[in-house]
């Protein structure tokens, strides 16, 4: 069962704009959430966290927003820059143990 | 820092095969994942070490994947005999502390089964 959701495989914004990248969880146990980056060819990288007792959470040009209540994180980026083009997984775990991953978003961001 | 070193990068195989995949993680990183990436998904964690010992082989199909982590430094993940279904990347990842969430990861191994 997919415990983590992210319902857009891609999203496509201008260089510049703001990105918005969703997550939805079905779990209410989670309590830590993460967001990677994925170039082709290469493995995943750590991009931001977030812990349940927060709801944003923010660096540099990256902030996650999470809403508990609605078991919804979002990742925005401002502003929007072509090396941003990657594919972004969330992750979502309870205390640290086995992270469950979204399934991507693919960001494509045009000159 | 030398980073998460995978080999061999690509393997093709056919079905009812062996496969063996090699880790070598960050030095000091007490933490050790493999992952399974199948074309279109997110990775799925297939087994976690802390150290030599196992702390989650929940969602390993024990019948033909089995993984090693001897003297709690690098891992092996082998698959015998590999099914069609099996190919995908394998991840492998780790970190200082499991609980920060923040994993590194190789850049992965693929496996085509045919």
């Amino acid at each position: 069962d997919q415990q983590v959701k992210q319902n857009s495989p891609s999203l496509s914004v201008q260089e510049g704009r703001i990105s918005i990248l969703n997550c939805d969880y079905t779990n209410s146990m989670f309590d830590y959430f993460l967001w990677y980056k994925k170039y082709p060819a290469e493995g995943p990288t750590f991009l931001i966290s977030i812990s349940s007792i927060k709801d944003k959470n923010e660096d540099g040009r990256f902030t996650v927003f999470l809403n508990k209540s609605a078991k919804h994180l979002s990742l925005h980026i401002v502003p929007s820059q072509p090396g941003d083009s990657a594919v972004y997984f969330c992750a979502a775990s309870v205390t640290g143990n086995q992270f469950y991953f979204g399934t991507g978003t693919s960001l494509t961001v045009i000159p | 820092e030398a980073g998460v070193a995978q080999s061999p990068r690509y393997k093709i195989i056919e079905k009812r095969q062996s496969v063996a995949f090699w880790c070598n993680p960050i030095s000091g990183h007490a933490t050790l994942y493999w992952y399974q990436q199948i074309l279109g998904q997110g990775p799925k964690l297939l087994i976690q070490f802390q150290n030599n010992g196992v702390v989650d082989d929940s969602q390993l199909p024990k019948d033909r994947f089995s993984a090693e982590r001897l003297k709690g430094v690098d891992s092996t993940l082998k698959i015998q005999p590999a099914k069609l279904e099996d190919s995908a990347v394998y991840l492998c990842a780790s970190s200082l502390l499991f609980y920060t969430g923040e994993l590194f990861f190789g850049e992965g191994s693929r496996l085509t089964v045919l």
